[in-house]
């Protein structure tokens, strides 16, 4: 069992350029989200996804986009990266449902450099 | 939003050493996680714990929720305990996303 992959594992990618971020998911999680965690700000929530078909806004958005069109796959797309991009990514994936958190579990991340 | 407060935010032990990690939080939750960020940027669960008390080997974790804060004990340190702990709590109703502190930085020394 993987649990949470991401791929890839790290990327240098330069201003401009168009990048999707990749996460799967092999233990039927309903929900899945994408943090960023940059230095001395902990992690921080982009998008999030309750269940296959729906996503919604976290609290830094801007300047990435998400889709969910099946249980296991929640990519996250860069349309046209910025420096400001730069940081680790994290996947994570949970069973919730009912408005009742359950355990939340961390993919690896990507550790990304926009120049 | 919820606001997480973590402390402290740096800390030194000598290996063998106790220590106590803090937890607060601004409102009601219904989720409360611990997670250790290794040196490899890996982040591990350590505790899923809304309310009450567990206890896993040399770590345990306490929660009193009707006063928001959350406590992590540490006994008996080891060098390989260093790293980032992160406290991380989710709201009712507000989805299920996490909300995390900034952490406590551990660093073990031999």
């Amino acid at each position: 069992i993987a649990g949470i992959t991401q791929a890839p594992t790290s990327q240098i990618l330069a201003a401009g350029r168009r990048m999707t971020l990749r996460c799967t998911q092999d233990m039927r999680h309903n929900a899945m989200y994408w943090y960023r965690q940059d230095l001395g700000l902990g992690l921080r929530l982009i998008h999030y996804s309750n269940t296959a078909g729906t996503t919604g806004k976290g609290e830094v958005p801007d300047g990435y986009s998400v889709s969910r069109a099946n249980t296991d796959d929640f990519p996250l797309t860069l349309a046209s990266a910025v420096p400001s991009q730069t940081s680790v990514y994290f996947c994570a994936s949970s069973r919730s449902q009912g408005g009742t958190h359950s355990e939340q579990f961390f993919g690896p991340g990507t550790r990304l450099t926009v120049l | 939003g919820i606001q997480v407060e973590q402390s402290p935010p740096d800390l030194i032990l000598q290996e063998g050493a106790n220590s106590t990690l803090r937890c607060n939080f601004s409102d009601s939750v219904n989720n409360l996680q611990w997670f250790h960020q290794n040196p490899w940027g890996q982040l591990i669960n350590l505790f899923y714990i809304p309310s009450g008390t567990k206890q896993n080997g040399r770590l345990s974790a306490t929660t009193v929720a009707t006063e928001r804060y959350s406590l992590l004990y540490i006994s008996s340190s080891q060098t390989t305990d260093s790293g980032v702990y992160f406290c991380a709590v989710g709201r009712p109703n507000s989805g299920y996303a996490l909300n995390f502190g900034k952490g406590t930085s551990l660093l073990v020394t031999p």
